[in-house]
This record gives structure tokens, sequence and C-alpha cells, in this order.
């Protein structure tokens, strides 16, 4: 039931791109992104609710390809902040409460 | 405006003792989930509450772990008689209506047992 994320870590250089997948073998109703640094709390990122949406925050953006049950998260032009954890935390089904199943995680690490 | 606020941040526990561990949600929020870490993995689901009631609690080990959401003040999710692999830290997260509303972590419990 739980997500399954890919890569599981990624190494980059200040100012590449990356992509963080995220799929399910179940119906997903929706996704979240959020990150987590090391020894803090996962900040939220953005929500997908429909099938084929996209949502954008600055140089982070996502998709969420409800037919193929998987979203993804786009990082462009990383800079350092963007080093920590991501995860994407999925709700199933018509239960509309809120509870969300979290993959295992995406270590990202921006060097300069 | 404060977000979710936890305490303690650090709990050391012998085996064989309580841990009690204290959630109070944003304000405006009346919708609080429990999670567990374990270090270098993710965020496993333990229990949903809304004021006085368990919504959903098919995360929580059948013994020993129970958790509440009282008409007044925090949440609290109690784990009696510890044992070393209750070692983890424990997040809580608000959120104003349930479905698709993002979840507003606090700093977590770090519990750490003995």
């Amino acid at each position: 039931q739980q997500p399954v994320q890919s890569p599981q870590a990624v190494i980059l250089r200040e100012g590449e791109d990356a992509v963080i997948n995220c799929s399910s073998s179940k119906a997903l109703y929706s996704v979240h992104w959020y990150r987590q640094k090391h020894g803090e709390a996962p900040v939220f990122l953005m929500i997908l609710l429909k099938g084929g949406e996209q949502k954008g925050h600055e140089k982070i953006s996502a998709s969420f390809n409800e037919k193929k049950q998987q979203s993804s998260l786009y990082l462009t032009a990383s800079q350092l902040s963007y080093s920590g954890t991501y995860f994407c935390g999925t709700e199933f089904g018509s239960g509309n409460t809120g509870k969300l199943i979290f993959g295992q995680g995406t270590t990202l690490q921006v060097k300069p | 405006n404060a977000g979710v606020m936890q305490n303690p941040r650090h709990l050391v526990r012998r085996r064989g003792q309580e841990a009690r561990l204290r959630c109070s949600p944003m304000k405006g929020h009346s919708h609080v989930y429990w999670y567990r870490q374990l270090p270098e993995e993710g965020l496993k689901f333990m229990v949903y509450l809304q004021k006085e009631n368990i919504i959903d609690e098919s995360g929580m080990p059948k013994e020993r772990f129970s958790a509440e959401f009282p008409k007044e003040g925090p949440s609290i999710l109690r784990i009696q008689q510890v044992v070393r692999g209750d070692s983890a830290a424990y997040f809580c997260a608000s959120s104003r209506q349930g479905w698709n509303s993002p979840l507003h972590f606090g700093n977590g419990t770090r519990l750490t047992v003995t």
C-alpha cells in the first residue's frame, strides 16, 4: 500500500535539474509532496488533486497522472536550499480522512 | 500565528516506564495525525483523531499504545511499558479540514529508551 519513490537518492550540482517519482499500486485520490531537512519537521510543498494536474512553485513543480497512479516532482535549476529528503504522501479511495501514507523518501543533496 | 506545538522535544525513558507525548494543533485545526519515524526511514502513520474521537488507529500497535484528543487541551500519545524498539521520532500533524488539506507538522518528540 505504501507508494514507491524513485530514485532513493540524488546528488546534484547547483543549477542542475532533478525528477523524483512516486507510484502506487492502488488508485490515488490525491498526492502531497513534503520536504524534510535533517532533524526538522516535514514541510508542505504542494497538493495535486486531479488527474493530469500540474502545479508549480517557482522552480519546483509537480504532475499527477491519475490513470497511471503516479506523480512526479520536478526541481529545476536546483539551489543549495533544495537539499533534504522529499516525501510523497498519498490519499487512497473515498474515505476523505486526510490520512496520508508516505513513500520511503528520496534524499536530495545539492553541492556547490 | 503559532504552528503545531509538540512537547517535550526530547524524552528519555528507561525500559518499562511510560512516555507521554503532547501535541497542540494549529489554531482552527481540528484534525490531528500522529506519525512515527525511525532514523533514515519514512513517516509511518499511527493514528488520526478529531476532537474526542479516534477516527483511524490502523497504524497503532495493539498493545501499550493509546491516543486521545480531548475536548479541551492537547492531543496525547501515550506509550506504556516502553521498550528499546519504541525509540523513534514521533511527529504530530494537524489540518483544517482533513481531506484535500495540507498537513502542518510539529517539530517532533525524539524518544530514546535506555
